[in-house]
């Protein structure tokens, strides 16, 4: 089994704020990650797969970089909107998810 | 447009059984690699398990939690998915969502609303 270990767990941040957001593999998986932003009571929402290529209707603020056993989703202005968990997935090996990335409001 | 509406969740008593159903129109169906994933009150995402389309042999994978208590089926006549759920315990207390693969890789463009399932006494 591949486990994905998200990093921070939490994190406190202002509107305009850069925000990096760190997924690590337990073993090397390419580029087959994908990140996905949830917010309370909802489904998750897909933003970026292959690693670093935007979904379709996300916005371009949101970006993704890494390979091998390390990544980053980062938000380039953090707008009010994006407060949320955000999650890892690989599908390398069958799937996993990381534990996901709570972004609060400082 | 794509929609995956799931039902048939509930509450259970441990030991019991329940079978979610998620009917989905605005793709090809039959071609879809399809996955239930599941979310414990206040925690994280976890993959359940998956079929894969027709044309790739309509097998399932299942997680381990889960593996030899759930089964994965599909009709693809009525565009529908099906998670048959055995041996329920109160760790399988979850929203389960019924999720589109992209593809015959394993993330996911699209997510049903979730159907809540409770297993207590």
């Amino acid at each position: 089994d591949v486990q994905m270990t998200q990093s921070p767990s939490t994190l406190s941040a202002s509107v305009g704020d850069r925000v990096t957001i760190t997924c690590r593999a337990s073993r090397s998986i390419s580029t087959w990650l994908a990140w996905y932003q949830q917010k309370p009571g909802r489904a998750p929402n897909l933003l970026i797969y292959k690693a670093s290529s935007l979904e379709s209707g996300a916005p371009s603020r949101f970006s993704g970089s890494g390979s091998g056993t390390e990544f980053t989703l980062t938000i380039s202005s953090l707008q009010p909107d994006d407060f949320a968990t955000y999650y890892c997935q690989q599908y390398d090996t069958y799937l996993s998810f990381g534990g996901g990335t709570k972004v609060e409001i400082k | 447009e794509v929609q995956l509406v799931e039902s048939g969740g509930g509450l259970v008593k441990p030991g019991g059984s329940l079978r979610l159903s998620c009917a989905t129109s605005g793709f090809t169906f039959s071609n879809a690699w399809m996955s239930w994933v599941r979310q414990a009150p206040g925690k994280g995402l976890e993959w359940v398990g998956r079929v894969k389309g027709k044309t790739d042999g309509a097998t399932t994978d299942y997680a381990a939690p889960v593996k030899g208590r759930f089964t994965i089926s599909r009709d693809d006549s009525k565009n529908t998915l099906f998670l048959q759920m055995n041996s329920l315990t109160t760790e399988d207390t979850a929203v389960y969502y019924c999720t589109k693969g992209v593809g015959i890789v394993n993330y996911f463009d699209y997510w049903g609303q979730g159907a809540p399932v409770t297993v207590s006494s």
